[in-house]
């Protein structure tokens, strides 16, 4: 159980390109996902929270108008990359925890998106 | 100095070996404790999930966490070759509802 899906897997664009992710929880229900980013020899860092019928809430320094985040539903989650620039090039990757009153679930994570911006 | 401090190694023992992973980390806020493996360009997987302190069996693992310390462990009894990957500490102050942050990763690699 508590299987997420993220979709794609790898995307390579052109600098200017919007992309979105797309993550998904299969078997169970998510108020909070969250998205992070990995560097190559970095640890996982935490972009932001996405909250169901909510806005997202950003970590500081990632700015919000470049990484739209969308929590439509209790199972989708996406983030869109507008505009990406090569700096941007990184391994996202997105997880959620099951709903639980007392928020106790541990968080599961998808398989990640290698992005590549040329 | 970053709230959590992990090895990067690597760490390299002969199959059958008992592996020790650790972390340390400054936030007395943190209450929940996780370890993640990660292999070659997947997401983490969930190997152990702790509250508070003290000690967690599941198989060959076992986590301890000493928060007086501010430090966690990962015991993995006879390992296999299976075993190599990259492991990472997470923490949180609000289990699974709360941002985590994580260590660099450990990266492993058992010895057939």
């Amino acid at each position: 159980g508590a299987v997420v899906s993220q979709h794609p897997s790898r995307v390579i664009c052109k600098s200017g390109t919007s992309v979105k992710i797309e993550c998904r929880s299969l078997d169970f229900q998510a108020t909070t996902m969250f998205w992070y980013r990995q560097f190559p020899k970095q640890s996982l860092m935490l972009m932001a929270t996405s909250n169901e019928g909510s806005k997202a809430t950003y970590e500081q320094g990632v700015e919000k108008d470049k990484f739209l985040i969308n929590h439509a539903s209790l199972t989708l989650s996406t983030l869109t990359v507008t505009s990406a620039h090569p700096e941007d090039s990184s391994f996202y990757i997105c997880s959620a925890s099951p709903r639980d009153i007392q928020g106790n679930q541990p968080q599961h994570f998808g398989d990640g998106t290698r992005l590549s911006i040329l | 100095q970053k709230e959590v401090e992990q090895d990067p190694g690597p760490l390299s023992v002969p199959e059958g070996a008992i592996v020790s992973l650790n972390c340390t980390y400054s936030n007395s806020a943190f209450q929940y404790f996780m370890w993640y493996r990660q292999y070659s360009r997947k997401g983490p997987e969930l190997l152990m999930y702790t509250y508070s302190s003290g000690n967690k069996e599941d198989g060959r693992f076992t986590a301890q966490v000493d928060k007086s310390s501010k430090y966690i462990s990962l015991f993995i009894r006879d390992s296999q070759p299976s075993d190599s990957a990259t492991y990472l500490c997470a923490m949180s102050s609000g289990g699974g509802a709360d941002g985590l942050t994580f260590g660099k990763g450990t990266h492993l690699i058992i010895q057939p």
